[in-house]
This record gives C-alpha cells, structure tokens and sequence, in this order.
C-alpha cells in the first residue's frame, strides 16, 4: 500500500543523545516536511524539502536537521536532545508544484526525552 | 501572514444530530483550504479541500464545508454524527501565491455521544 512509513514508532531517549527518526515514502512525491504535534498547538513545520537535493527551515527548526539524498527518504535528525523535544513527530509528502494537492502523513513517532 | 484559528478546542454533540467545527483564517492571497482528521495514534488523514469554484465542498465519510469569503471562515459540517466521528479535526490553509507552506489550526476534539 502506497503511503509514508515512520521509523522508529515510539522511543525514550536520555537528553544529550543523538537520534534520527526516519521517514520513507513510495508516492514519488518532490515535496517532504517534518512536523512536531504538541497539545493545543497543532501541527508545527520544523523543516521541509521541495525535491531532492533541497531542504529549508520551517517554523522551529532549531535543535533539527535533515537531509533528502533521494525523492524517497526524509530523516529527520536531533543532534544532541532536549526535553523540550519531547513530542509527536509526523513526516508528510505532497506533490510538489502543486499546491491543490493535500499533504499525506505518516503515523508518527512518540519521542520522549527524559 | 498566513493563520488559521478553530476557536473551540471541543465539540460535543449527540449522534444523529448535526455537527459543526468552525474554522477561521487569515491569508493575503486566494486561500487553498483544508480539513484533516486525526484518529488515534495516527497520522493525519485528508477530509476535503477549497480550491476554487464552488463555496460549497464536499468530502469523505459525509463531511462537507462551506467557504464564507466575507467572514474568512471554512466551517466543517455533518448532517448526522456518528460515534465514529469522533476523533481530532484540523483546520488548514495555504496561500495560493506563497507556494507549499501550510498553516494548521491547533485543532478541535469532536466527540459523538451515543
């Protein structure tokens, strides 16, 4: 089934330890984002990508990176983590170029920082 | 800027009745609108979408939306609740000149009473 696949679902990570969340998807779609889901704030763009090769910054980006070597792969990275980070992950695609296209979401990844 | 406001962060309405999520927003261009909604444990999934044409959308599972331009809303609408309704919906928006951003309300829980 053609969709986006978030990897790890949920993890408990020490503050100060890197980590990467993944993210893949099958629809060869150009555009990815990475969003953060806090309670009563919605979703939050951290970073995007409009195909491969490009990234930018969203709404908070500091404290993340991210690459797009491939249309497929989005991974999101936090290179020493914080509490603050605590949250709910959500990697997303679109066709790019289009902008009447609705984003499609992953499942997410339940990260917490103790 | 782009913003999107639900003003109400829960909706309780009984099944069988109908049921509205009202949603606000804010653009400086035409708007691209967009309901989504979280079931869950899940990622968020497409309901319906304002392009152009027609202020009166319709979407998946019955839901519809009504674009009023003078009062910048795009209220979610149902004729009859059910319980599986019940879940978090999202309210976005999209400047259709500004390219690929999206602007997510905070979101509004929706619980169907049997």
């Amino acid at each position: 089934i053609a969709g986006i696949t978030q990897a790890p679902t949920s993890q408990i990570l020490a503050a100060g330890r890197r980590m990467t969340l993944r993210c893949t998807q099958d629809m060869r779609h150009n555009a990815m984002y990475w969003y953060r889901q806090d309670l009563g704030l919605g979703l939050r763009l951290i970073h995007y990508s409009n195909t491969a090769g490009t990234t930018g910054k969203g709404e908070v980006p500091d404290g993340y990176s991210v690459s797009r070597a491939n249309t497929d792969d989005f991974p999101l990275t936090l290179a020493s983590a914080v509490p603050s980070q605590t949250s709910v992950y959500f990697c997303a695609s679109s066709a790019q170029g289009q902008a009447r296209q609705p984003q499609h979401f992953g499942d997410g990844t339940r990260l917490s920082i103790l | 800027a782009q913003s999107v406001a639900q003003p109400e962060d829960q909706v309780n309405v009984a099944e069988g009745n109908p049921l509205t999520v009202k949603c606000t927003y804010s653009v400086s261009g035409n708007p691209y609108l967009f309901w989504y909604v979280q079931y869950p444990n899940r990622g968020l999934q497409f309901l319906l979408k304002y392009i152009t044409g027609d202020n009166l959308v319709k979407g998946s599972y019955g839901f519809e939306a009504e674009l009023n331009k003078s009062q910048t809303s795009f209220h979610l609408k149902k004729p009859s609740a059910l319980v599986s309704d019940s879940a978090l919906y999202f309210c976005a928006v999209r400047d259709a000149t500004g390219g690929f951003k999206t602007i997510f309300g905070a979101g509004t829980r929706l619980f169907v009473k049997a």
